[in-house]
C-alpha cells in the first residue's frame, strides 16, 4: 500500500459525459501528479500540483482539467467524453522540498471506461 | 522526439535465476531513474532510484545500474521468485528542478514472467 488513495476504483460512462477522478496523496506529500495509462500511449504524464498550484502539464487534454484543494487532495474533471479516453487514470504523490527530485508513490488507478 | 525505452518487451526467467531489464534513455541532461514494478489490476510501485552521481545502487534483491556514457539503465533481480512476475518500467524524471516541476516519462515496460 503506498498510501495514496484513488476513488472511484472503476467509473462506466457514456460518451459525452463528465467524469471526477479524486486522489488523496500520502500525509506530508505535498505534490500530487496525474497520469493516464492505455494500451496504445502507455503510461503517460498529465498534470503535476503542489500546495494548490500547478507546476507542470503534459499532454492533457482541453477537455480534462484539474485541481488540488487546500487539504491537499486532488480532483481530475474529465468532460465531453470520448471512446478514447478509456484508460486507467493514476495519481502519484511526492515529498517535494529544497528541489531534489523524489520519488513518485502512484495510487491503484481508476479504471475508466467509456461506452 | 527524446524518450525512454526498454530494449525487450517480455522476459521468461527459472525461478531462482537472476533477472536483467535493460532501458535505454535519450536525454543525456537527465539526473533521476526511477523503476518501478506494476502488477495487473494495480498501480506502478516502486522499487528503485537512481541519481545520476552514482553508477550503483543496491536494494532487496534488486540492483540498479547506470551507464551514463552509453544512456542506459538496468535492474538486476537476483533470485527470482513467481512474485516478481509483472510488468517493470522505467522512469525518468525531466522535469525542471528550478521550477519545482518532477513529471516522469515512462518506457514501455518490459513483460516478466518466471516460470516454477
Amino acid at each position: 500500500d503506498s498510501g495514496v488513495t484513488q476513488t472511484p476504483k472503476h467509473l462506466i460512462t457514456a460518451t459525452g459525459q463528465r467524469v471526477t477522478l479524486r486522489c488523496s496523496p500520502r500525509s506530508g506529500d505535498l505534490s500530487v501528479y496525474w497520469y493516464q495509462q492505455s494500451l496504445d500511449q502507455g503510461l503517460q504524464f498529465l498534470i503535476q500540483y503542489y500546495n494548490g498550484e500547478e507546476r507542470a502539464k503534459g499532454n492533457i487534454l482541453e477537455r480534462f482539467s484539474a485541481q488540488q484543494f487546500p487539504d491537499l487532495h486532488s480532483e481530475l474533471n474529465l468532460s465531453s467524453l470520448e471512446l478514447g479516453d478509456s484508460a486507467l487514470y493514476f495519481c502519484a504523490s511526492s515529498v517535494v522540498g529544497s528541489g531534489r527530485k523524489e520519488t513518485q508513490y502512484f495510487g491503484p488507478g481508476t479504471r475508466l471506461l467509456v461506452l | 522526439g527524446e524518450s525512454v525505452g526498454l530494449h525487450l518487451p517480455t522476459l521468461s526467467v527459472q525461478e531462482g535465476d537472476n533477472s536483467i531489464i535493460n532501458c535505454a534513455y535519450s536525454n543525456s541532461a537527465s539526473d533521476y531513474f526511477i523503476w518501478y514494478k506494476q502488477e495487473s489490476g494495480k498501480g506502478p510501485q516502486f522499487i528503485i532510484d537512481i541519481r545520476s552521481n552514482m553508477d550503483k545502487r543496491q536494494g532487496q534483491r534488486v540492483t540498479v545500474l547506470l551507464n551514463k556514457t552509453v544512456k542506459h539503465l538496468s535492474l538486476q533481480i537476483a533470485a527470482t521468485q513467481p512474485g516478481d512476475s509483472a510488468v517493470y518500467f522505467c522512469a525518468e524524471n525531466r522535469g525542471n528542478s528550478g521550477a519545482g516541476s518532477y513529471q516522469l516519462t515512462f518506457g514501455k515496460g518490459t513483460k516478466l514472467s518466471v516460470i516454477p
